[in-house]
């Protein structure tokens, strides 16, 4: 059975950092390429960054760019999203995502909150 | 990059059928989506993935009730016998060489 447990979500004041984390199991993991989405409160999805199965590749939205890192440990199995000068619209439950054969998000995590707040 | 457009809002009643419409932007009339159903407090569930042709793959799991069809840069869910689990919102998702694009989202309401 394929599982995402995102982990790492905090408050911390804007201009701070956070990492989250994903582990992923029950699949190959270094053969998908994975993605973070996120979900402000009341809002729609929204997509953050997408890393290759290798991570040799990695795209980030235009509201990220800059600021936000993905990269994976595939002899963990695990995602990660470093996040730097977090601002307050970035306040939202963040899903890491695997991208099917066919391209499409195939399975999605729990969610990890992230509060940007003084 | 492609743009995806859904209403806001649906609903129907509890044994019958909707239709949900997403469509993509103006030369993007070939690209292919899939459909994702988020039920209240909920992460996000794949339901299918659905070609321009109307061709679609579903998830494990997910009832025959739930089907996909395309016509031109438009494409549908259609979900049957609805039932009062069905009341969710309903993402379309579509993707490029280097972005990934979510709809708004549509709020289904079973009456």
């Amino acid at each position: 059975e394929v599982q995402l447990l995102e982990s790492g979500g905090a408050l911390v004041q804007p201009g701070g950092s956070l990492r989250l984390s994903c582990a992923a199991s029950g699949f190959a993991f270094s053969t998908y390429a994975m993605t973070w989405g996120r979900q402000a409160p009341g809002n729609g999805l929204e997509w953050v960054s997408s890393i290759s199965g290798d991570g040799a590749v990695t795209y980030y939205g235009d509201s990220v760019k800059g600021r936000f890192t993905v990269s994976r440990d595939n002899s963990k199995n695990t995602l990660y999203l470093q996040m730097n000068s977090l601002r307050a619209e970035d306040t939202a439950t963040y899903y890491c995502t695997r991208i099917s054969g066919g391209s499409a998000v195939d399975y999605w995590g729990r969610g990890t909150l992230v509060t940007v707040s003084s | 990059q492609p743009v995806l457009t859904q209403s806001s809002s649906a609903s129907a009643s509890l044994g019958s059928s909707v239709k949900l419409t997403c469509s993509l932007s103006s030369g993007h009339n070939n690209y292919i989506i899939a459909w994702h159903q988020q039920r209240p407090g909920k992460a996000p569930r794949y339901l299918m993935r659905l070609e321009g042709s109307g061709s679609y793959n579903k998830g494990s799991g997910v009832p025959d009730r739930f089907s996909g069809s395309s016509s031109g840069a438009d494409r549908y869910l259609t979900i049957s016998n609805l039932q009062f689990e069905d009341e969710a919102d309903y993402y379309c998702e579509t993707w490029d060489t280097n972005t990934r694009v979510f709809g708004g989202g549509t709020k289904l309401t079973v009456l």
